[in-house]
């Protein structure tokens, strides 16, 4: 049973490019959401895919934004990237049905912005 | 909105000794309360959770407890094992006006179990 996977890695961009995080939840999960963890910080909530639209958003600005596939796959991309974007972008994966919280969190992309 | 601390920011104890972590929060409408081991280099992995209706839970060496009219919960953790060694974050979980949830979490803490 797969986990929760992310690609790439590792990434280094620029000021002002733009990049693209992609994730494949967890066998049998049909929700994702995205977290940003700066270093030696606990993970924040960027927002949560469900049915292919984005049904929470945290406290991130429109650079920020992102796309569900119908195999539940998802996409984070961040524009007009800054210095202080760069940090570890989680993915996580969970079903969504009342009562159902469990969040399995993948290992991350590690975005270093120069 | 949300905010939950974590104490202590580390931990080092010697192998075998028993470890707590404790964390508040300050939404009362916040009703599932995950802990997170993350090792260097990986993804958070959830090592054990607790809901609003219940006060305590174990699993083998680790247990939670929750105390709603505080607003607080803790992760116990016995005989500690060098492979314990991690930064460990809590977190809480609040459903949200048109579905889904969100989580959380504390600052963490780094644990260090030593010989």
């Amino acid at each position: 049973d797969a986990g929760v996977t992310q690609s790439p890695t590792h990434l280094i961009k620029t000021r002002g490019q733009q990049v693209t995080l992609r994730c494949s939840p967890k066998s049998g999960h049909d929700t994702v959401s995205w977290y940003q963890q700066a270093l030696g910080q606990g993970p924040q909530f960027i927002f949560q895919y469900y049915e292919e639209e984005e049904r929470q958003r945290g406290n991130f600005p429109d650079r920020f934004s992102g796309h569900q596939f119908p195999n539940y796959s998802s996409e984070l991309n961040v524009n007009a990237l800054l210095l202080g974007d760069s940090a570890l972008y989680l993915c996580a994966s969970s079903l969504a049905k009342t009562g159902d919280d469990e969040q399995y969190f993948g290992p991350g992309t590690r975005l270093t912005v120069t | 909105g949300e905010n939950v601390e974590q104490h202590p920011s580390t931990l080092s104890v010697q192998e075998g000794d028993s470890a707590v972590i404790k964390c508040t929060y300050s939404d009362s409408a916040s009703n599932y309360f995950p802990w997170y081991k993350q090792e260097l280099g990986k993804g958070p992995q959830l090592i054990i959770d607790i809901r609003s209706n219940v006060g305590e839970k174990k699993d083998q060496r680790i247990a939670v407890t929750l105390n709603k009219t505080a607003k607080h919960f803790s992760l116990h953790i016995t005989e500690t094992q060098p492979e314990d060694s991690a930064v460990y974050f809590c977190a809480a979980s609040i459903w949200l006006t048109g579905g889904g949830n969100k989580l959380t979490f504390g600052t963490g803490t780094q644990l260090k179990v030593e010989l």
